[in-house]
C-alpha cells in the first residue's frame, strides 16, 4: 500500500509557541488530506480537508486560525497548531486517498504526539 | 455517511477466534463496509472492505448478511498482537470522502 509518512513523531512545546506538523505522501500524489484529532481513549476526530492549490475546508467548531493548514504541493500537507496551549495535547493524524491505484481507501499516517506544557 | 455501532470493548484468549460485529441499519445501496484497526498511538490501518456476502484476506474475513445492516470482523486464531481498536466504517468512497470514526472496539487479548 501507499506510504504516509508525518513529522515530527512527537514534540513537546511551552504553552504559547507555536508547532508545525508534516504530513507527506511518500510514493504518491495526494490534492487531497485529512487531519485527524485524537484524545486517549477516545476515536479520531476529523478537524479539516487540507486540498492542495486552496483553501483548507474546517469542521465544524475547530479554530481555522489556530490551526492553520497549507498544501504546499502535492505531496505535502502542514498543520501548524498556533499560541499551543495544554488543551492541545492530543494525537495528530493525518491521512491521505491514493487515486492512483484505484484502492477504495484511504491510507494513515503514523501520527504526531503533541505535548504541550 | 452511515452511523455505526459496535461494542466498546471485547477481550479473548489467545488462539481463538474473536468476531467483532458492527450495526449500520441506514447503510445506503452504494455503501461498502470498511474495517481498520489501530494499534496505541499508531494511525488506523486498512483490514479488509467488502460489499455484500463474505470477503477474506491474509489477515480476516468479513461476513455481511443479506439486508447489509450489520457486518462482522472475524479475527481467526488471535495473538496478543491483535490487541488494538478495531472502527468498522460505512460509505461509498472511502478513497476520497472524509471518513467519520465511531467509537470503534477495543479488542485485549489474554494470553
Amino acid at each position: 500500500g501507499a506510504v504516509v509518512s508525518q513529522h515530527p513523531s512527537r514534540v513537546i512545546c511551552k504553552s504559547g509557541t507555536s508547532v508545525k506538523i508534516e504530513c507527506r505522501s511518500l510514493d504518491f500524489q495526494a490534492t487531497t488530506m485529512f487531519w485527524y484529532r485524537q484524545f486517549p481513549k477516545q476515536s479520531l476526530m476529523l478537524m479539516a480537508t487540507s486540498n492542495e492549490g486552496s483553501k483548507a475546508t474546517y469542521e465544524q467548531g475547530v479554530e481555522k486560525d489556530k490551526f492553520l493548514i497549507n498544501h504546499a504541493s502535492l505531496t505535502l500537507s502542514t498543520l501548524t497548531v498556533t499560541s499551543a496551549h495544554p488543551e492541545d495535547s492530543s494525537f495528530y493524524i493525518c491521512s491521505a486517498p491514493n487515486p492512483g491505484t484505484g484502492e477504495n481507501e484511504q491510507f494513515f499516517g503514523p501520527g504526531t504526539r503533541l505535548t504541550v506544557l | 455517511l452511515a452511523k455505526t455501532t459496535q461494542p466498546i470493548s471485547m477481550d479473548s484468549y489467545e488462539g481463538q477466534e474473536v468476531n467483532i460485529t458492527c450495526s449500520h441499519n441506514n447503510i445506503a445501496t452504494n455503501d461498502y463496509i470498511t474495517w481498520y484497526q489501530q494499534f496505541p498511538s499508531q494511525g488506523p490501518r486498512f483490514i479488509i472492505q467488502g460489499y455484500k456476502t463474505k470477503v477474506t484476506n491474509e489477515v480476516a474475513s468479513l461476513f455481511i448478511p443479506a439486508d447489509r445492516k450489520s457486518s462482522t470482523l472475524s479475527l481467526p486464531r488471535v495473538s496478543l498482537s491483535d490487541t488494538a481498536v478495531y472502527y468498522c466504517l460505512v460509505g461509498d468512497d472511502f478513497g476520497n470522502e472524509k471518513l467519520t470514526f465511531g467509537t470503534g472496539t477495543r479488542l485485549t487479548i489474554i494470553p
